[in-house]
C-alpha cells in the first residue's frame, strides 16, 4: 500500500469552528488531492497541489482552503465548519501525469459538523 | 460537463456467479478510465486502468472493457467469491488537463452471498 496517513480519522465538530485535516504521505508524490465522498455524488474534487505551495481549485472548493508547506503534508481547511461540510474526505497522492498512472487513496476522514 | 453513471447501485449474488457492472460516461472524449475497488471505512484502491486507445484490460478474474463511442464501461467478475464484496466505483480522466482531474461515478455496492 501507498504510504498515505490522514488525520484524525474521525471528528465531530460544531457548526462555526475552524477545522483542519491532515494528509501525509511517504511518497514524494508530486501531486495531492483532496476529495469529499457523499452519498449520490461519487468523489468530488475540493483542491488539489502540484508542488510545494502550488494549490489550486477542484470543483467543490467553496468553503475550503489548503496549505503545502511541505513535499509530504497537503493540509485541508474548513475555516467555519457548516453542516453541509458533513462528509467523508479522502486524499490521494499521485506521482504526475504519465497516462498509466493512478492515485492512490487515503484511509479517509468521517466528519460531522453539528 | 462530464457526468458519470454506474448502474445498478446495488447488488446482490450467490458465490460462484459470474457478474457484470456497468459505467456510462457522457463525453466519449476521455484519456483513459479506472476501476476503483472501496472496502467499508476505507480509501479506494485502483483495478484496472483502461487507455482511450485500449478496448480492454484483464487482472486476474475481472476484465473492464471500455467502448468509447458509445460512452461504456463494464467491469467483469468471475466466479464471484464474498470476499469481492465491496463498492465499485469507475472514474474517467478527461483528455488534456495538466493534473489528473478524475470524475467518479456513484458506485455499485456488491454483496456476494457464501
Amino acid at each position: 500500500d501507498a504510504g498515505i496517513t490522514q488525520s484524525p480519522r474521525h471528528k465531530v465538530t460544531e457548526t462555526g469552528t475552524p477545522v483542519t485535516l491532515r494528509c501525509h504521505q511517504t511518497e514524494n508524490h508530486r501531486y495531492m488531492y483532496w476529495y469529499r465522498q457523499d452519498p449520490g455524488h461519487g468523489l468530488r474534487l475540493i483542491h488539489y497541489s502540484y508542488g510545494v505551495k502550488d494549490t489550486d481549485k477542484g470543483e467543490v472548493s467553496d468553503g475550503y482552503s489548503v496549505s503545502r508547506s511541505k513535499t509530504e503534508d497537503f493540509l485541508l481547511t474548513l475555516e467555519s465548519a457548516t453542516s453541509s461540510q458533513t462528509s467523508v474526505y479522502f486524499c490521494a497522492i499521485g506521482p504526475g501525469t504519465g497516462s498509466t498512472d493512478t492515485q492512490y487513496f487515503g484511509p479517509g476522514t468521517r466528519l460531522t459538523v453539528l | 460537463k462530464q457526468e458519470v453513471t454506474q448502474i445498478p447501485a446495488a447488488l446482490s449474488v450467490p458465490e460462484g456467479e459470474n457478474l457484470v457492472l456497468n459505467c456510462s460516461f457522457t463525453d466519449s472524449a476521455i484519456y483513459n478510465l479506472q476501476w476503483f475497488r472501496q472496502d467499508p471505512g476505507k480509501g479506494l484502491t485502483s483495478l484496472l486502468l483502461i487507455q482511450s486507445s485500449q478496448r480492454e484490460q484483464t487482472s486476474g478474474r475481472l476484465n473492464a472493457s471500455l467502448d468509447k463511442s458509445s460512452g461504456r464501461s463494464t467491469l467483469y467478475i468471475a466466479a464471484s467469491q464474498p470476499g469481492d464484496s465491496a463498492t465499485y466505483l469507475c472514474a474517467v480522466r478527461r483528455v488534456n488537463t495538466g493534473f489528473q482531474k478524475l470524475v467518479f461515478g456513484t458506485g455499485t455496492r456488491l454483496l456476494v452471498s457464501p
